[in-house]
């Protein structure tokens, strides 16, 4: 089955200790980013990747880093979580990088930080 | 800089009502595409429809249809004879290729509730 897979779906953490998010696509989509979901705020990007070894950041990506070695996974790494991180993270990919494609979105990562 | 406002942050109806969901998107690009995706309850998202710029034609899938007006940048989104099942979150997104890539934006949601 086609499909995004996130790991955990669930987290509870505390501050400043490192965590990675994993995420995986089976669709060999080049195209492959990271959203944050706030109340009121709507989804935004934190980054994104054009392909392995090419990542850029999106609109919030202070905190937060990536990697793209593989063109099937595409981790997100908080090195020193704080609450204010606290939110649902999804990732997402797509075929190509234009911007027709339609983006396949994995089921989400809820994180709490105390 | 793109935007997308869904202005109504929460609507409630009952069902066999029909609802339609706003949406007013901001870009600079005469080449962009616009977006629906749904959000149930369980939290995955699902993409409903995809329109590109160039393309005002109406589109109609069941009880579903979009009505996309370049006039005045709104992409809104009817659900006709509503059901409990369509109790939802519902994003509209816009893309468009800004610089070396695309570039999803979405507005900030409008979370449907359907009751009996």
């Amino acid at each position: 089955e086609a499909q995004v897979t996130q790991n955990p779906r669930y987290l509870i953490t505390v501050t400043g200790k490192k965590l990675t998010v994993t995420c995986s696509q089976n669709m060999n989509h080049e195209y492959m980013s990271w959203y944050r979901q706030d109340p009121g705020l709507g989804l935004r990007q934190i980054y994104y990747s054009m392909n392995v070894e090419v990542t850029d950041k999106g609109d919030v990506p202070e905190g937060y880093k990536v990697s793209r070695k593989e063109k099937r996974n595409f981790p997100l790494i908080l090195e020193s979580p704080s609450p204010n991180q606290t939110s649902l993270y999804f990732c997402a990919s797509s075929l190509g990088t234009g911007a027709s494609y339609e983006q396949y979105f994995g089921p989400g990562t809820r994180l709490t930080v105390t | 800089a793109q935007k997308v406002t869904q202005a109504q942050t929460e609507i409630s109806v009952v069902e066999k009502e029909d609802v339609t969901l706003d949406c007013v998107y901001e870009t600079r690009d005469t080449t962009y595409y616009l977006f629906w995706y749904k959000q149930p309850p369980s939290g995955e998202l699902v993409f409903l429809i995809r329109r590109n710029s160039f393309d005002e034609q109406n589109e109609i899938s069941g009880r579903y249809s979009w009505n996309f007006q370049k006039s005045t940048s709104s992409f809104n989104f009817t659900i006709t004879a509503s059901q409990v099942v369509d109790s939802a979150v519902y994003f509209c997104a816009l893309s468009a290729h800004t610089g070396t890539a695309s570039k999803l934006t979405f507005g900030t949601g409008t979370r449907l509730q359907v009751t009996l």
